[in-house]
């Protein structure tokens, strides 16, 4: 279970403000990726990075932004813009993204559920 | 891209028997398929993965299958105990990432 971290565990902010949920690990992989979880809409993806100082939108970046200027770090930023911030956010990560199979693996972090009323 | 189709949402199933999971996906070119399980209130993990190049893999009470032709892969529990009850997530690989299916709800019923 060790290696990816997330913090804090349970994260509560007003409407309008924004706000950074934290992703770390010490797994020396490449790959890192932000997932959010509603519930009966599995895992949909926000953001993802192959490499440090490069990041890909998933299939819902609108009203999210990422930075990753470490290997270790990939911090995710829920933006005024975001209509419906409330849920479940899970951080993953990967030895790489593409190239040999196995590298796909992901290891999740244990999520911060974030809540904005 | 790759979309990943998975059923039923929710599946309950006497303990001890049998419980099958299956998963469509339309990018022929993924060759690489994993199964995630949720527990309550933790965090997703690998269960058991299957590649393309191979139609069935087993891991004790967990078997997947590949059928690459009609583009469907599905998990197989047998002799289901209480401790099988979490959200089982299919996947498949596409482009440089993995795409998920929106999960399955087992419930085992004492």
């Amino acid at each position: 279970d060790g290696g990816i971290t997330q913090s804090p565990k349970y994260l509560f902010r007003k409407e309008g403000q924004n706000v950074t949920l934290s992703c770390e690990q010490n797994l020396n992989h490449d790959a890192m990726y932000w997932y959010r979880q509603d519930p009966g809409q599995g895992l949909r993806l926000i953001y993802y990075s192959q490499i440090v100082n490069d990041f890909q939108k998933g299939d819902i970046a609108e009203g999210y932004s990422v930075s990753r200027e470490k290997k270790e770090s990939f911090p995710l930023t829920v933006t005024s813009a975001q209509k419906n911030p409330t849920a479940f956010y899970l951080c993953a990560s990967s030895i790489a993204a593409g190239g040999p199979i196995s590298s796909y693996e992901q290891y999740f972090g244990p999520g911060t559920r974030l809540t904005v009323t | 891209g790759e979309n990943v189709e998975q059923h039923p949402s929710t599946l309950s199933v006497q303990e001890g028997d049998s419980a099958v999971i299956k998963c469509t996906y339309s990018d022929s070119a993924s060759n690489y398929f994993p199964w995630y399980k949720q527990e309550l209130g933790k965090r997703p993990q690998l269960i058991i993965d299957i590649r393309s190049n191979v139609g069935e893999k087993k891991d004790q009470r967990i078997a997947v299958t590949l059928n690459k032709t009609a583009k469907h892969f599905s998990l197989h529990i047998t002799e289901t105990q209480p401790e099988d009850s979490a959200v089982y997530f299919c996947a498949a690989n596409g482009d440089d990432k993995i795409i998920f299916g929106k999960g399955t709800r087992l419930h085992i019923l004492p």
